[in-house]
C-alpha cells in the first residue's frame, strides 16, 4: 500500500515564476492536508480539502496561493509569482476520515532563488 | 498564549534511559492528540495517536494524556541513537471546527551513546 506521493520532491523557482506542488494521498483517504514548514519553524497548517472542495483555507495566504483537488488526478498546491519568503518544505497530508490520524508525504522543498 | 506549547530542547539523554517530553495544549475542548518524529530533513512520521485519558503503550514509546491539566507527554524507555529527533505534538482543537492539526515547535532530542 503506497504512502502519501509528493512530487517533485525538489523546486527551484526564480522569483516571480509559478510553482506547482502535487500531492497523491494514501490509498482509500479523501482527506487531504497542506501545511509549510519553513526554516527553523514549525509546522504550520495551510489548506484542508476534500474531492473537489476546500473545507479549510484559514492557513492559506490570502494572495499568490491556491489549492484544488480535483475529482480525478492528485491534489495541487499551486503559488503563483514566488518570492523568495516563499522558500520553505511543503508537506502533504491525507487521512482516511475526519480527526483521524494524517499520515504525512515525503515532502517538496521549494527554493525560490 | 501558544496552541501547543512544548520545550524546545535540546533535550539530552544518555542511552538506555527514559527520555520525556512534555506538551501543553489551550484548547480544553481538544480530543484528538498525536506524537510524531521528524529526523532532519525528513518529513513527520507518527509515533502515538491518543484520544483518551491515561496511559497508551506501544513498544517503547508510552503516550499520557490528562485532559484536566491539558497535558500529553511521550515517553521513550531503552532510549537508542536512533530516537534522537525532533518530536512534534500535535493537537486537533476542535474549538476551531475544522481538521486540521495544530503543532507545537517541536522538542529536539539527543540520546548520547
Amino acid at each position: 500500500n503506497a504512502g502519501v506521493m509528493q512530487n517533485p520532491r525538489h523546486l527551484v523557482r526564480r522569483r516571480g515564476q509559478e510553482a506547482r506542488l502535487r500531492c497523491s494521498p494514501m490509498k482509500g483517504h479523501s482527506h487531504v492536508y497542506w501545511y509549510r514548514q519553513l526554516p527553523e519553524e514549525g509546522l504550520k497548517f495551510m489548506v484542508y480539502l476534500q474531492k473537489e472542495n476546500i473545507i479549510d483555507e484559514s492557513g492559506m495566504p490570502k494572495e499568490r496561493f491556491s489549492a484544488e483537488f480535483p475529482k480525478e488526478g492528485p491534489s495541487i498546491l499551486r503559488i503563483q509569482q514566488v518570492v523568495r519568503g516563499d522558500s520553505a518544505a511543503y508537506f502533504c497530508a491525507s487521512s482516511p476520515g475526519v480527526e483521524e490520524t494524517q499520515y504525512f508525504g515525503p515532502g517538496t522543498r521549494l527554493l525560490v532563488l | 498564549q501558544k496552541e501547543v506549547e512544548q520545550n524546545s530542547g535540546p533535550l539530552s539523554v544518555p542511552e538506555g534511559a527514559i527520555a520525556s517530553l512534555n506538551c501543553t495544549y489551550s484548547d480544553r475542548g481538544s480530543q484528538s492528540f498525536f506524537w510524531y518524529r521528524q529526523y532532519s530533513g525528513k518529513s513527520p512520521e507518527l509515533i502515538m495517536s491518543i484520544y483518551s485519558n491515561g496511559d497508551k503503550e506501544d513498544g517503547r514509546f508510552t503516550a499520557q494524556l490528562n485532559k484536566a491539566s491539558q497535558y500529553v507527554s511521550l515517553l521513550i524507555r531503552d532510549s537508542q541513537p536512533s530516537d534522537s529527533a525532533t518530536y512534534l505534538c500535535a493537537v486537533i482543537p476542535i474549538i476551531q471546527g475544522a481538521q486540521k492539526l495544530v503543532f507545537g515547535q517541536g522538542t529536539r532530542l539527543t540520546i548520547n551513546p
